[in-house]
């Protein structure tokens, strides 16, 4: 158990739809990251968040969105649903944002099915 | 960019067979190399790491050596079990700024007794 837990673990919708998925970090870490990991595309960084600001982007697309709340926790927001982004989520934290307290610890991931 | 390019799979190997996935990366300046484990249902777990170049990574009888001559970080175990059966991802962070992971497709191995 990484500390890490993400809600919910599994997800099944419709296409056009909006859901948000739901991560707490270690306690005490401040950075969260979001990766989406897809048979196609591999595992692939999204958003990472640090203390509460926006610190680095990836492939998100401009229908996901994320943040990070006062008490750490953070939701990622996909909306107008496709096929395509059904995959599996995952989150991580790590202590810092940089260098060496840069260490990230993955949750379980939430497994999103679009039908 | 960054880029990391690991062994398609999947890898089959009988128990106590030697294992190596191969790993190369592609990336500015010297960044940290590691190996992540995921096992069926779970999440990503680190299983090494090295941050500069010679350095080798270790951790329940897995093995990588970075090196920096051949942008490489090949993974190694001289008698895999079982239980070893799972994705092995190798991934790259630069080491300035609010960097983040880079990482390979994944490779499967499966493991039979």
């Amino acid at each position: 158990d990484s500390g890490v837990t993400q809600t919910p673990k599994h997800l099944i919708t419709a296409t056009g739809q909006r859901v948000t998925l739901r991560c707490s970090p270690r306690s005490g870490d401040l950075s969260v990251y979001w990766y989406q990991q897809s048979l196609d595309q591999g595992l692939q960084f999204l958003i990472q968040y640090y203390n509460g600001e926006e610190r680095a982007k990836g492939n998100i697309l401009e229908r996901f969105s994320a943040q990070q709340f006062p008490d750490l926790h953070s939701e990622l927001n996909l909306s107008s649903l496709e096929l395509g982004d059904s995959a599996l989520y995952f989150c991580a934290s790590s202590v810092g944002g940089r260098g060496t307290l840069n260490e990230q610890f993955f949750g379980p991931g939430t497994r999103l099915t679009v039908l | 960019g960054n880029s990391v390019t690991q062994m398609e799979g999947p890898v089959t190997l009988s128990e106590e067979a030697f294992l190596t996935i191969n790993c190369t990366y592609t990336a500015t300046g010297y960044p940290s190399l590691f190996w992540y484990v995921q096992y069926p249902g779970e999440g990503l777990q680190l299983l090494l790491k090295a941050t500069k170049a010679d350095d080798k990574g270790s951790n329940k009888g897995f093995e990588a050596t970075y090196r920096k001559e051949t942008t490489s970080f090949h993974l190694e175990k001289g008698s895999v079990q079982v239980s070893d059966s799972a994705v092995y991802f190798c991934a790259l962070r630069a080491n300035s700024g609010y960097s983040t992971l880079t990482f390979g497709k994944g490779t499967m191995l499966l493991v039979s007794p």
